[in-house]
Parts: C-alpha cells; sequence; structure tokens
C-alpha cells in the first residue's frame, strides 16, 4: 500500500523567503504524483501534478516540484513566498496501475508572516 | 464548468440522527471517493466506487455508508452519527485506472455531531 511523509507539521516564513516542503512516499511502482493546497476554508486546489517525463514539474503561483526517484521524494519548492501563500499543502500519491487509491500525506501548514 | 458539489456545506447535528450528504459530479467520472479531513491527520479515504453499484472501503469506512445507483452521484451515510465523526468530509472524483489523471474535489461539508 502507498504512504506518504510529509516531514514538517507547521512552516513559518517571512515573505520573500525561499520554501521547500518536503515530501516522500513509498509505493513499489509507478506512481503520480501531486501537491494540492487548500487556503483556510477553503477546499482543495491542484497545484501541480507529475506522471511522467521532466522531473521538475511547474505549477500555478510560481510553485515548482521535483521528482527524484531514487530519493522517493517530491519536494515542493517557492523561491519567493507571499502572504497570500498562507495555507496548507498536501503532498498526495497515486499508484499508476489499476485502480489504486489517492493517498494524502497528513499537510504541512505554510504561516507567511510580513 | 466542470465540479464536484456536495451538500450541505455545514451541518450540525445530534448523536444517533441519521444523516445524508450528497455528492454530484459533471464530468462523467467513474470513480468516486469520500474522505475526511482531521488535524493533524490529512485526508482519509472512507469508501470508494469505481463505478455504479460498485464500492468498496477506504481506509476508515467504520460508521459509514455509501451507494452509487447513478454515476454522477455518491452520497456518504451516516446511519448513527457519533461525536467522533465531527470532521471535515471532502468528495472526490477522477477518471479510473488511466495514467495522466487527476481527482476534483467539491467543496467540504464541515460537520459537527453533538
Amino acid at each position: 500500500a502507498q504512504s506518504v511523509s510529509q516531514h514538517n507539521h507547521h512552516v513559518i516564513l517571512s515573505e520573500a523567503a525561499s520554501l521547500e516542503l518536503g515530501c516522500n512516499y513509498s509505493y513499489g511502482g509507478t506512481v503520480n504524483l501531486f501537491w494540492y493546497v487548500q487556503y483556510p476554508g477553503q477546499h482543495l486546489q491542484l497545484l501541480l501534478k507529475y506522471f511522467s517525463g521532466d522531473p521538475l514539474v511547474k505549477g500555478i503561483k510560481g510553485f515548482e516540484a521535483e521528482f527524484i526517484k531514487s530519493k522517493f521524494s517530491f519536494n515542493l519548492r517557492k523561491p519567493s513566498v507571499q502572504w497570500s501563500d498562507t495555507a496548507e499543502y498536501f503532498c498526495a500519491v497515486m499508484g499508476n496501475s489499476g485502480n489504486t487509491p489517492l493517498v494524502f500525506g497528513k499537510g504541512t501548514r505554510l504561516s507567511v508572516i510580513a | 464548468e466542470a465540479q464536484v458539489t456536495q451538500n450541505p456545506r455545514y451541518l450540525i447535528t445530534v448523536t444517533g440522527k441519521k444523516l445524508t450528504v450528497t455528492c454530484s459530479q459533471n464530468m462523467n467520472h467513474e470513480y468516486m471517493s469520500w474522505y475526511r479531513q482531521d488535524p493533524g491527520l490529512g485526508l482519509r479515504q472512507i469508501y470508494y466506487s469505481m463505478n455504479v453499484e460498485v464500492t468498496d472501503k477506504g481506509d476508515v469506512p467504520e460508521g459509514y455508508k455509501v451507494s452509487r445507483k447513478e454515476k454522477r452521484n455518491f452520497p456518504l451515510i451516516l446511519e448513527s452519527p457519533s461525536p467522533n465523526q465531527t470532521s471535515l468530509y471532502f468528495c472526490a472524483s477522477r477518471r479510473p485506472g488511466q495514467m495522466n489523471t487527476e481527482a476534483f474535489f467539491g467543496q467540504g461539508t464541515r460537520l459537527t455531531v453533538v
């Protein structure tokens, strides 16, 4: 079964600081990888996704993530955060065969302060 | 517009009073699922359905039922709600068993059981 580990429970950054949120997964086969964001009081929105090809994927709002297969990692990055990036971020993995479920990490809460 | 619609958005109920949370999608997706989101635990899958009349348990199915009589609808039923089912619930849909598929989420239903 798949599992996802997000290293940080709560991250606090000042505006313009760089962001990196860690995500490691466990799965024996080919995977699809996702980062979702949840702004306060809202539903989940897809930030970016990796299916195949270039391991560096770019998403919305200046976010990017790098898939490192040898490390089973899919870390999320942003060079310069804004106050509006305050949200909870979820890494998720789905196996690429059959009807495997979409499994989420426990989430990382990001607080950006002025 | 492609969307997943949940109702109600907010619900306060008493222990033991049966309730149903509805979920409807307009993307003709075969695969639908229900998650609950709790602080520090991320999103955990309750039930999923791969097609009409095909449902199966996720990671935390106890105390819940589902049905899939039509492709577009996937209601979540709590026959006898208890306070430990107080949570934020999300319905999701996607195409099943294919590469390059992503899940679409509803707006969420915040349930409080007193």
